[in-house]
């Protein structure tokens, strides 16, 4: 079975562009999480979906980033516009149940000039 | 304020040695735990957990150790292997509707 799939798997973007990152979670996982990993603050959860839903996106830095989840297998990040400051690897996680094990895609590398 | 610490961010440790990562936490509601290994350019991937009726869980050459009473869990990986070499996140959990949090990591070279 195909695992949790991100795209792009690297971004380089100017400052003041739009960027969208996509995810594909596992068929069956209930909730899907996006996660923001750099050197300073490690594994960063931004926000979190269940059935769809959004649960809690108190994660999400600044009021640049959304994050939607049209249909259990497809959800997006946005930020717009970009900062050089949103440099980093966005994860997307899935999981069969929120306090389960996670499964993580290999990560979209963000890189805003 | 970080609820799940991983004070050490590298380490390390010589082949065939033992490696021990470490993990504080400071919600006593966490009740379930688990490491998370992760290489370059891969996202993380699930090592061991244990809930907190146990005190220990092996698999393997992992081992992870849970103190409650201390908050504080470690992982131990013996005899430590090159492949070992990545980064390990601890994550907690209070189960219910809470997701994990994760602690920000630690880095562990296995020298050869």
């Amino acid at each position: 079975d195909a695992g949790v799939i991100q795209s792009p798997r690297h971004e380089v973007t100017e400052m003041g562009q739009e960027v969208t990152l996509r995810c594909k979670p596992i068929s069956g996982h209930n909730s899907l999480f996006w996660y923001r990993q750099t050197m300073m603050r490690g594994l960063e959860l931004l926000i979190y979906f269940n059935n769809n839903v959004p649960i809690d996106d108190s994660g999400m830095p600044e009021d640049r980033f959304s994050a939607k989840m049209p249909n259990a297998s497809f959800s997006t990040l946005k930020i717009q516009p970009s900062e050089p400051r949103d440099s980093a690897v966005y994860f997307c996680a899935s999981s069969l149940e929120l306090w389960g094990e996670l499964f993580f895609g290999e990560g979209s590398r963000l890189t805003v000039l | 304020d970080q609820q799940v610490k991983q004070n050490s961010p590298s380490l390390s440790v010589q082949e065939g040695r033992i490696s021990i990562l470490n993990c504080d936490y400071t919600n006593s509601m966490f009740d379930y735990f688990l490491w998370y290994k992760k290489y370059p350019a891969e996202g993380p991937t699930f090592l061991i957990s244990i809930s907190s009726i146990k005190d220990k869980n092996e698999d393997g050459r992992f081992t992870v150790f849970l103190n409650k009473s201390a908050k504080h869990l470690s992982l131990h990986i013996v005899p430590s292997q090159p492949g070992d070499s990545a980064v390990y996140f601890c994550a907690a959990s209070g189960g219910g509707n809470t997701p994990l949090v994760f602690g920000k990591g630690t880095r562990l070279s296995v020298i050869a």
